[in-house]
């Protein structure tokens, strides 16, 4: 268990519909990255927040949105939901911002399925 | 072309033999590699992680980088069906936070 909780585990929506992911880091962890794994494209990274702020961006898009709350838990906000959307969505948390030292570690990941 | 690629698999080997896994990447900026675990239906752990070229021992792990040839590998010694999982290499640039991985070799041990 790496301390990280994703909620949900498994979440099945319609196209164009609106989801709500959660993650709450590791005690202690400042710093939150969003992934999205799907078969074809591997494990790509979304976005990363460190300590309320976001701190880079990566693939993410436009319908899909993030923040981190006082508490330092997490939401990803994904809208206007496409087939393509289905993947896990794993969430990871280190102490501080990761210069390759600080380890990530991740949460269980939340499965999507968009019908 | 993808700044890392890695052989999907799947890889199957028997139990007690040398399992190598390997990534090669384009973007020499990469200075942090690193190798996650993947079991079905979990989150990747880290397995190693080496800065730089070199060779980084852990238990039955070993992870090697060669920066001139812009390739890193995981050698697994004694395997065992427990190191059955997908097998991720992933690279981060200096001052860059954001990890690129591979898209994962799945390796299965046979008994």
């Amino acid at each position: 268990d790496s301390g990280v909780t994703q909620t949900p585990k498994h979440l099945i929506t319609a196209t164009g519909q609106r989801v709500t992911l959660r993650c709450s880091p590791r005690s202690g962890d400042l710093s939150v990255y969003w992934y999205q794994q799907s078969l074809d494209q591997g494990l790509q990274f979304l976005i990363q927040y460190y300590n309320g702020e976001e701190r880079a961006k990566g693939n993410i898009l436009e319908r899909f949105s993030a923040q981190q709350f006082p508490d330092l838990h997490s939401e990803l906000n994904l809208s206007s939901l496409e087939l393509g959307d289905s993947a896990l969505y794993f969430c990871a948390s280190s102490v501080t911002p990761s210069t390759g030292q600080e380890t990530q570690y991740f949460g269980p990941g939340t499965r999507l399925l968009v019908l | 072309q993808k700044e890392v690629e890695q052989d999907p698999g799947p890889l199957s080997v028997p139990e007690g033999a040398i399992v190598s896994l390997n990534c090669t990447y384009s973007n020499s900026a990469f200075q942090y590699f690193m190798w996650y675990r993947q079991y079905s239906r979990k989150g990747p752990e880290l397995l190693m992680y080496t800065y730089s070229s070199g060779n980084k021992e852990d238990g039955r792990f070993t992870a090697q980088v060669d920066k001139s040839s812009k390739y890193i590998s995981l050698f697994i010694r004694d395997s065992q069906p427990s190191d059955s999982a997908t097998y991720l290499c992933a690279m981060e640039r200096v001052g860059n936070e954001k990890l690129t991985f591979g898209t994962g070799t799945r390796l299965t041990i046979i008994p």
